[in-house]
């Protein structure tokens, strides 16, 4: 079975660019999660989307944006690319949209470079 | 604003040591999760602690949830090349109905043959 898959694996934007980056949760998975991991640091929740609503939302600006489509495919879409913004974008899938207590499964995240 | 600190932040030892990783907080979490995380993969769980005081097992690591679900602790014992990664808790607030976990910064750890 194919685990979470993302796209693009590596990319590179200058700052004021616009990014979307994609995930696939394990099918059956109806929860997609995102976080950010910067170098040196534990991944950071940004949103987290359950049978296509939102169901949480980290300390973000409003730059940051997600969906989830029908399939529970989703997208995070980042305007206006800052440096900071450089990071590893992980995607989670999980069974359940409630209290964390279940196990997310993690891409292998969307490398985002910003120059 | 609930946080969780690791430590230590950098671990290098030799084969055969055993070693343990702290994770703390003033904040309770109802439940507190292990992640290994190897270079250009996503976090992979370890285990989850649900109840104060569980003590769960996996091989050679143990996994301790404190008795007032502010604190875990991870120890290895016989250290492995194999066991070479980023260790990372994560923990789910006690008023969270989402799916949101909080990590701490990692414990990055080098087992040198």
């Amino acid at each position: 079975d194919a685990g979470v898959t993302q796209s693009p694996t590596h990319l590179i934007k200058t700052r004021g660019q616009h990014v979307t980056l994609r995930c696939s949760p394990i099918s059956g998975h109806k929860s997609v999660s995102w976080y950010q991991q910067v170098l040196g640091q534990g991944p950071q929740f940004i949103f987290q989307y359950y049978e296509k609503e939102e169901r949480g939302r980290g300390n973000f600006p409003d730059r940051f944006s997600a969906r989830q489509f029908p399939n529970y495919s989703s997208e995070l879409n980042v305007n206006a690319l800052l440096l900071g913004d450089s990071a590893l974008y992980l995607c989670a899938s999980s069974l359940f949209g409630g209290r964390a207590t279940g196990e997310l499964f993690f891409g292998e995240g969307s490398r985002l470079t910003v120059l | 604003t609930q946080l969780l600190e690791q430590s230590p932040q950098f671990l290098s030892i030799q084969e055969g040591e055993n070693l343990t990783v702290y994770c703390n907080s003033s904040s309770v979490f109802s439940s507190l999760q292990w992640y290994r995380q190897e270079p250009g993969e996503g976090p992979v769980l370890l285990v989850t602690v649900v109840t104060g005081g569980e003590v769960k097992k996996l091989k050679r690591l143990t996994f301790q949830f404190g008795d007032a679900r502010k604190d875990s602790s991870l120890h290895i014992t016989a250290a492995q090349p194999g066991d070479t990664g980023l260790y990372l808790c994560a923990g789910a607030g006690p008023s969270s109905n989402t799916g949101k976990l909080i990590f701490g910064q990692g414990t990055t750890l080098q087992v040198k043959p």
